[in-house]
């Protein structure tokens, strides 16, 4: 059964800093990975999708790599910003008929100013 | 129409009551997904379509949980005879085609609370 895991559950950092938040499953035959951020109150907005025949993912300051092989991938922010401050959630499609997304419990961000 | 949309966005229900909370997809997304967000948790897959057939339902709780979306684009999950363990956040989400490989785009979910 696929399990995804994300390291630390909580995170607090200064601004501009540059953070890394990790993301691990334990079945490597996924078809892709995606990483969603999540206001308080909100739903989910995509942030990158990573397809499982691609090693990274960028977009602005955000920069997704993807290790399938080892079961982890990780989100790179850049020069941190209180706007920054969300819940972030990695999801991977498993391999399969289903189109379903597994998702991990999130890592709870906190940029001070 | 430009994203996802939920309603009602807050749904207060007694004990034993039944519910329907509704999801316009994204205007021409072929897949449509239900999930169950409870505090504090990431979401967990109920339900998904592609177009009006229900092709994984694997993720209902109980024969309570009924999902339908007969001409293909907005659909209706129903819950029969709730129970507090029903209270939770039910967000959909939708995307382009049926082969997964696009990106889910999701709404900003019903809060459901059951008294």
């Amino acid at each position: 059964k696929q399990e995804v895991t994300q390291i630390p559950a909580a995170l607090s950092v200064p601004e501009g800093e540059n953070l890394v938040l990790n993301c691990s499953f334990t079945d490597s035959a996924i078809y892709n990975l995606q990483w969603f951020r999540q206001d308080p109150g909100k739903g989910l907005t995509s942030l990158l999708l990573i397809q499982s025949s691609q090693r990274e993912q960028t977009s602005g300051r955000l920069n997704a790599s993807l290790d399938k092989s080892s079961g982890r991938s990780t989100l790179y922010i850049a020069a941190s910003q209180p706007g920054d401050s969300a819940t972030y959630l990695c999801a991977v499609r498993p391999g399969g008929a289903t189109n379903k997304l597994i998702f991990g419990t999130g890592t709870l961000l906190a940029v001070q100013p | 129409g430009a994203g996802v949309s939920q309603s009602p966005r807050y749904k207060v229900a007694k004990r034993g009551q039944d519910v329907a909370l509704r999801c316009d997809p994204i205007s021409g997304h072929v897949s449509l997904f239900w999930y169950q967000q409870a505090l504090g948790q990431g979401p967990e897959f109920l339900t998904y379509f592609q177009n009006e057939a229900q092709l994984d339902k694997s993720g209902l709780p109980s024969d309570r949980f009924f999902a339908e979306r007969p001409e293909g684009s907005v659909s209706t999950l129903k819950i029969q005879r709730t129970q507090q363990e029903d209270s939770a956040v039910y967000l959909c989400a939708s995307s382009l085609e049926g082969g997964g490989w696009e990106p889910q785009h999701f709404g900003d979910g019903t809060r459901l609370s059951i008294l």
